[in-house]
């Protein structure tokens, strides 16, 4: 059964600052991983998609990467500011399962 | 371009009622999942489908029935409101294909069974 974990479970961090949000899997079976961005009381947002035959992907200030063999997918965000501040979850899908398994989040405050 | 709709968006029920969420897509995706959220619990799978005419169990289906007897369209029933269902409900679909997975989601519904 895959499982995914995110640690910690909130970040505060000042505005400027580039950082990186974790996400770890116990199946490396594990085919895509896609993150996403859930703002207060809205649905989920889809940031971006690595493929099993990809390492990262980029769009703008966000890079993620996908590391099977160590089961850890990273979201690296550069030159934080307030407007990212939300919720950050990364899921992966397995497809024997044909679903996606996600973790609990990370909530990421960025302070003026 | 609609993506994934979501009806009701805001829902009260009292114990033992009964009710139907829909959710609609028109990206022709194949797969559709309905998911609940709660506080410190995460998202949880509750149904899913891999196509239309098909459903399929997840992590918590007791006390959910679905259907799929349109491809744009997965419905969730709840036949007998408990408190413990209170939560955000969220659909999501995607091409289901191993090389586009993409999941997208819907704005949720928010259900407060009293």
């Amino acid at each position: 059964k895959q499982e995914v974990t995110q640690i910690p479970a909130a970040l505060s961090v000042p505005e400027g600052e580039n950082l990186v949000l974790n996400c770890s899997f116990t199946d490396s079976a594990i085919y895509n991983l896609q993150w996403f961005r859930q703002d207060p009381g809205k649905g989920l947002t889809s940031l971006l998609l690595i493929q099993s035959s990809q390492r990262e992907q980029t769009s703008g200030r966000l890079n993620a990467s996908l590391d099977k063999s160590s089961g850890r997918s990273t979201l690296y965000i550069a030159a934080s500011q307030p407007g990212d501040s939300a919720t950050y979850l990364c899921a992966g899908y397995t497809g024997a399962n044909s679903k996606l398994t996600f973790g609990k989040g990370i909530t990421l405050s960025v302070r003026p | 371009n609609a993506g994934v709709t979501q009806t009701p968006k805001f829902r009260v029920l009292k114990t033992g009622q009964s009710m139907t969420l829909l959710c609609a897509q028109d990206m022709n995706h194949e797969y559709m999942y309905w998911y609940r959220q709660d506080p410190g619990m995460g998202l949880r799978l509750i149904h899913y489908s891999v196509g239309e005419g098909t459903t399929a169990k997840g992590e918590v289906p007791d006390g959910y029935n679905v259907s799929r007897l349109k491809k744009q369209n997965f419905l969730l029933g709840l036949e007998s409101a408990a408190p413990s269902q209170t939560s955000v409900y969220f659909c999501a679909s995607s091409y289901g294909k191993i090389m586009n997975t993409e999941a997208f989601f819907g704005q949720g519904t928010r259900l407060t069974v009293v």
